[in-house]
């Protein structure tokens, strides 16, 4: 059974640093991987998505790397803002058996918190 | 574009009442998704459909039923609601499985419902 791990669970850095969070998955016969944000109260809104054949994707201050042989990918935060804050979840994508879809398993998440 | 939306976005229930929740998407998507989010345990599917007509059972499907009539609503309903199923609902929807077309493999999100059992 697949497992998503994310370290640290929770993270509190001042404002401009640089930061990395960390998921690892016990299974690397996955498709893909998804960092999505989620702020208190609200949905999960996607970041990044890096295919399975892919290494690292880029968005602006956000840059996550896939080694889908040790099962790991980190997302990489440059120049921290206090907008930044919230909680960070990893999602490995695993083959649904109809239709040809795919299914998401989520790691618990690491809360970020970065301090003016 | 309205994207996902929930109806509704708190309810509170006895236990042994029914309710459904309703999840609407605006952007044409053939797949779409419930998950439950419980503190410690991350996201879970429920229940999931591959196009209008069709559902599919996920990793936590017992106590839940959903129907797929339109494109663009994805029903869950809860027929008899015990307090295990206090929970944050969301639902999720894509145009593409992942692995296809990758620029349209995303999930979107709806904001959720807050679902509280007595």
């Amino acid at each position: 059974k697949q497992e998503v791990t994310q370290i640290p669970a929770a993270l509190s850095v001042p404002e401009g640093e640089n930061l990395v969070l960390n998921c690892s998955f016990t299974d690397s016969a996955i498709y893909n991987l998804q960092w999505f944000r989620q702020d208190p109260g609200k949905g999960l809104t996607s970041l990044l998505l890096i295919q399975s054949s892919q290494r690292e994707q880029t968005s602006g201050r956000l840059n996550a790397s896939l080694d889908k042989s040790s099962g790991r990918s980190t997302l990489y935060i440059a120049a921290s803002q206090p907008g930044d804050s919230a909680t960070y979840l990893c999602a490995v994508s695993l083959p649904l058996t109809q239709g040809g879809s795919e299914k998401l398993v989520f790691g618990k998440g690491t809360k970020l918190t970065v301090n003016p | 574009n309205a994207g996902v939306t929930q109806t509704p976005k708190f309810r509170v229930l006895k236990t042994g009442q029914s309710m459904t929740l309703l999840c609407a998407q605006d952007m044409n998507h053939e797949y779409m998704y419930w998950y439950r989010q419980d503190p410690g345990m991350g996201l879970r599917l429920i229940h999931y459909s591959v196009g209008e007509g069709t559902t599919a059972k996920g990793e936590v499907p017992d106590g839940y039923n959903v129907s797929r009539l339109k494109k663009q609503n994805f029903l869950l309903g809860l027929e008899s609601a015990a307090p295990s199923q206090t929970s944050v609902y969301f639902c999720a929807s894509s145009y593409w499985p992942f692995g296809v077309q990758p620029l349209k493999a995303e999930q979107f999100f709806g904001p959720g419902t807050r679902l509280t059992v007595l």
